[in-house]
């Protein structure tokens, strides 16, 4: 059956470091992969999308990664801040329309 | 970039009623996408709605439960029907980019069932 795994334990790290969250799939061959923030109450919000034919796309301060060999995206914020505390979740494309199907996402806590 | 405005915001409600959703979407789309969020869990897709036509329900949705309609390229709605405390949830409506595959999302309707 198709799965996409995130960590679903938060992680925590300080103020500065780089956070890297991971994002695996099976039985999924999607032309492109997303990441999503949420905070608490709202909806989510897009942060960028990666196609199957690029390893690696930078937006400012967040580098995302996408093997498809390893069925894996990597999602990185670099010089985090409090302010990036959410939740991030990854989004794969299924079905011939773009229907977007979500992970269940992992919580980020930036501490100062 | 798509705007959606979703109403309404929040709403309680009694069991065995029913509660219709409403979004309207700043620009012409093919299909909006019905989103369910449960506490604590990430999005799950209740169904695609096309103008036009018939929604298409995933699995485990069905469509005495979930009644859409789409009565333009601009608007849906979302019936949850014969509500029980298990359909409290956030609910969601979502379009796609035509130019570049992101989703943008209705800010949520955070439904509690009592």
């Amino acid at each position: 059956s198709q799965k996409i795994e995130q960590n679903s334990e938060a992680l925590n790290i300080q103020e500065g470091k780089t956070a890297t969250l991971t994002c695996n799939y099976t039985n999924y061959s999607p032309a492109y992969l997303q990441w999503y923030r949420q905070d608490p109450g709202r909806g989510p919000v897009f942060l960028l999308l990666i196609r199957e034919n690029e390893k690696e796309k930078r937006k400012e301060r967040l580098k995302v990664t996408f093997d498809t060999t390893l069925k894996q995206s990597l999602f990185h914020i670099t010089a985090s801040q409090p302010a990036d505390s959410a939740t991030y979740l990854c989004a794969l494309t299924s079905g011939g329309y773009n229907k977007l199907i979500f992970g269940a996402g992992t919580r980020l806590a930036v501490h100062p | 970039s798509a705007v959606i405005s979703q109403k309404p915001s929040r709403d309680i409600c009694q069991r065995g009623t029913s509660l219709t959703i409403q979004c309207q979407v700043d620009s012409q789309v093919t299909m909006m996408f019905w989103y369910r969020q449960q506490p604590g869990q990430s999005l799950t897709l209740i169904a695609t709605a096309n103008q036009g036509s018939e929604a298409t329900y995933e699995s485990g949705f069905v469509i005495d439960k979930f009644p859409i309609s789409r009565p333009n390229l601009t608007f849906s709605t979302l019936t949850v029907s014969n509500m029980s405390p298990e359909d409290s949830s956030i609910y969601l409506c979502s379009v796609i980019s035509r130019e570049g595959g992101e989703a943008f999302f209705g800010q949520g309707t955070r439904l509690t069932v009592v």
